[in-house]
């Protein structure tokens, strides 16, 4: 089966500089999220966008900026890196369908990681 | 906000025993999602297991289970015959099922030996 790809896999940068970090959903997965997982932490939520829209934030810095497009890939923009950008990225993705044995509210979107973009700051 | 909690920092286990992995969660939803990922030394996060919270039945994957207490908010992940592929670092996770493209908060994580 399909999974998420993501690219590069490996990047390396010089303090300051940026960063683009892409990711291709699963094939008809309508919903991407972000996330950065530093060393022995769990992973952060960064950000989310269904339907080319954000639908969820979280504490993602200023300097970083990301996207859906059309095709419903992603990319994640990271400017002025720092240090403590080194992390371990990852994309994820979903189809959002109704879980109407829970009831009309409920949404159904169990999310399929990618293999990571490991970000080295030097 | 959610939180989840992950009280075991270590855990490890002989090849085809019985372990048992403990999660807490604190929210004040009626719907949301429980799961289980886990994250091998390639550090892929690989999910083993769902739990829908309207569901009264615990859920089950081959030698995966889990014990959901709702009233209790605790959602523990039972691995039975364990093989040595099972060690790696276990992560329970909650999300809201109210909204879409919600977040996964995750606990800090079990890091899991398996003793040949």
């Amino acid at each position: 089966a399909a999974g998420v790809i993501q690219s590069p896999r490996h990047l390396i940068k010089e303090k300051r500089e940026t960063a683009t970090l892409k990711c291709y959903p699963i094939p008809r997965h309508d919903t991407v999220y972000w996330y950065q997982q530093g060393p022995g932490q769990d992973p952060q939520f960064l950000i989310s966008f269904y339907e080319k829209m954000q639908s969820d934030k979280g504490s993602i810095p200023d300097r970083f900026s990301a996207q859906q497009f059309s095709d419903y890939h992603s990319e994640l923009n990271m400017s002025s890196l720092e240090l403590g950008d080194s992390a371990l990225y990852f994309c994820a993705s979903s189809a959002q369908e109704r879980d109407w044995l829970a009831g009309s509210r409920a949404v159904e979107d169990t999310q399929y990681f990618g293999p990571g973009t490991r970000l080295t700051v030097l | 906000a959610q939180t989840v909690t992950q009280s075991q920092p270590e855990m490890s286990v002989q090849e085809a025993e019985t372990v048992t992995l403990s999660c807490t969660y604190d929210t004040s939803e009626s719907d949301y999602y429980l799961f289980w990922y886990k994250q091998p030394p390639s550090r892929q996060m690989i999910l083993v297991i769902r739990q829908e919270a309207y569901k009264q039945q615990n859920a089950t994957e081959n030698r995966f289970s889990v014990n959901f207490q709702k009233a209790a908010k605790s959602f523990s992940l039972k691995i039975s015959d364990s093989q040595l592929g099972d060690a790696a670092m276990y992560f329970c996770a909650y999300r809201s099922g109210e909204t879409s493209g919600s977040r996964l908060t995750f606990g800090e994580g079990t890091q899991l030996t398996v003793n040949p």
